[in-house]
């Protein structure tokens, strides 16, 4: 089945420094993938998103490229801030089913 | 747009009484899921509805959780009889279903519960 593996957290940076959180995944075709960011008590927002191949999601000054070939959707930032500090989460989904989610990445930036 | 709303926020009781979480979806949308988020477990799919349908309820623990849709803007989670390791944050998600295109979920605050 589908699934989704993420780099183990927790990762803690600091403030200013290039972030990458690995994640790849397995399905059969082609899924849309995901990025989903979980604040400190708060439910998990979309940050990014791509739905096809070599596509790049953006947003906030988070990047992510969709690469079939190596199965991979990482995420990366040039400077992180202290308010960057949350849960990330990869997913993905395929046609009409239900997202899959990996298992989360806590990131801690510090001043 | 108001975006998902649960209620209530927080929800204290006692091991064996009944507990009742609530969802309203965002207008619009036919797709609706149930998480629940744990320190040991993770983020974890309960149940979701598509059309108010049950489609997939395969993560629901066990008899004691029922899950309900009776129209396109409300949904309840229920526990009977609830249970210490029943304490946990519950997630409402809704989104927009195509079989085409992303259909990204929006969700809720959450719901903290817990039993003692």
């Amino acid at each position: 089945g589908n699934s989704v593996t993420q780099m183990e957290g927790p990762v803690t940076l600091s403030e200013e420094a290039f972030l990458t959180i690995n994640c790849t995944y397995t399905a059969t075709g082609y899924p849309s993938l995901f990025w989903y960011v979980q604040y400190p008590g708060e439910g998990l927002q979309l940050l990014l998103k791509a739905t096809k191949a070599d596509d790049k999601g953006s947003n906030k000054g988070f990047e992510a490229t969709y690469r079939k070939e190596t199965t991979s959707f990482h995420l990366e930032k040039g400077s992180v801030q202290v308010s960057d500090s949350a849960v990330y989460f990869c997913a993905l989904k395929q046609g009409a089913q239900k997202l899959v989610f990996g298992q989360g990445t806590r990131l801690t930036i510090n001043p | 747009d108001a975006g998902v709303i649960q209620s209530p926020r927080h929800e204290v009781t006692e091991m064996g009484q009944e507990v009742t979480l609530r969802c309203k979806p965002i207008s619009g949308h036919n797709s609706l899921f149930w998480y629940r988020q744990t320190m040991m477990r993770g983020l974890e799919l309960l149940i979701y509805f598509n059309n108010n349908v049950p489609i997939d309820d395969s993560g629901m623990p066990e008899d004691r959780f029922s899950a309900k849709m009776p129209n396109a803007s409300f949904s309840t989670l229920k526990i009977q009889p609830s249970e210490p390791r029943d304490s946990a944050v519950y997630f409402c998600a809704s989104s927009l279903v195509a079989y085409r295109g992303a259909g990204e979920q929006y969700f809720g605050p959450g719901t903290r519960l817990t039993v003692t």
